[in-house]
């Protein structure tokens, strides 16, 4: 019944080691988002997909990169992983087309790089 | 830089008290979301404005659009300790996919 969700629920690991997180929505929507949640809780969008093809890409260095193989599933990878990466991340979706541009966000996922 | 800036950052108040979290821009946006965020959990959205002066309310949550869509307000009525969390709004902007996202404000609310 959950609506979006992200798997792990927590990854610690160690700097310079690769991950992946992944995302589901089983809402029918056709746009997907990863957004980062620092300590402060400021939460900072990185990238979005619709119907699978990337439309935001803000500055986010070239060690993480979205996969999205279908329109139910975005998933996110993360090489040679940095202290600065630790952070929630958080997976959300969108109907392309709803006037009021809501987003149904997953439950996060917690990084914590040592 | 397009910016939502939210006060107060912090309020810790007593069950029973009202109170006002404020939202604003310079940018005029399409919709604004309200969200609450409790610890460990993602975001969920509490409401959509979409019209300038828009008035939506939510049991004891009022939600207030501005007339230039650029700023917004939420007022809660007798607080209580459910409602202790991290509120968020977001701006949008029509045909845009982005949305951004004020710094949020943090909600304690005591017995």
């Amino acid at each position: 019944d959950t609506a979006v969700s992200q798997t792990p629920k927590y990854l610690v690991t160690q700097m310079g080691n690769d991950k992946s997180i992944k995302c589901e929505q089983n809402l029918g929507h056709d746009t997907m988002y990863w957004y980062k949640q620092d300590s402060k809780k400021f939460l900072k969008i990185m990238f979005s997909y619709n119907n699978k093809e990337l439309i935001i890409n803000e500055t986010v260095p070239n060690r993480f990169s979205p996969k999205s193989p279908d329109k139910a599933h975005l998933n996110l990878h993360i090489n040679s992983l940095e202290l600065g990466d630790s952070a929630v991340y958080f997976c959300a979706s969108r109907r392309t087309g709803d006037a009021g541009y809501e987003q149904y966000f997953g439950p996060g996922t917690r990084l914590t790089v040592t | 830089t397009q910016l939502l800036e939210q006060s107060p950052q912090f309020l810790s108040i007593q069950e029973g008290e009202n109170l006002t979290v404020y939202c604003n821009s310079s940018s005029v946006f399409s919709s604004l979301q309200w969200y609450r965020q409790e610890p460990g959990e993602g975001p969920v959205l509490l409401v959509t404005v979409v019209t300038g002066g828009e008035v939506k309310k939510l049991k004891r949550l009022t939600f207030q659009f501005g007339d230039a869509r650029k700023d917004s307000s939420l007022h809660i009525t007798a607080a209580q300790p459910g409602d202790t969390g991290l509120y968020l709004c977001a701006g949008a902007w029509v045909g845009g996919f982005k949305t951004i996202f004020g710094a949020g404000t943090r909600l304690f609310v005591k017995a």
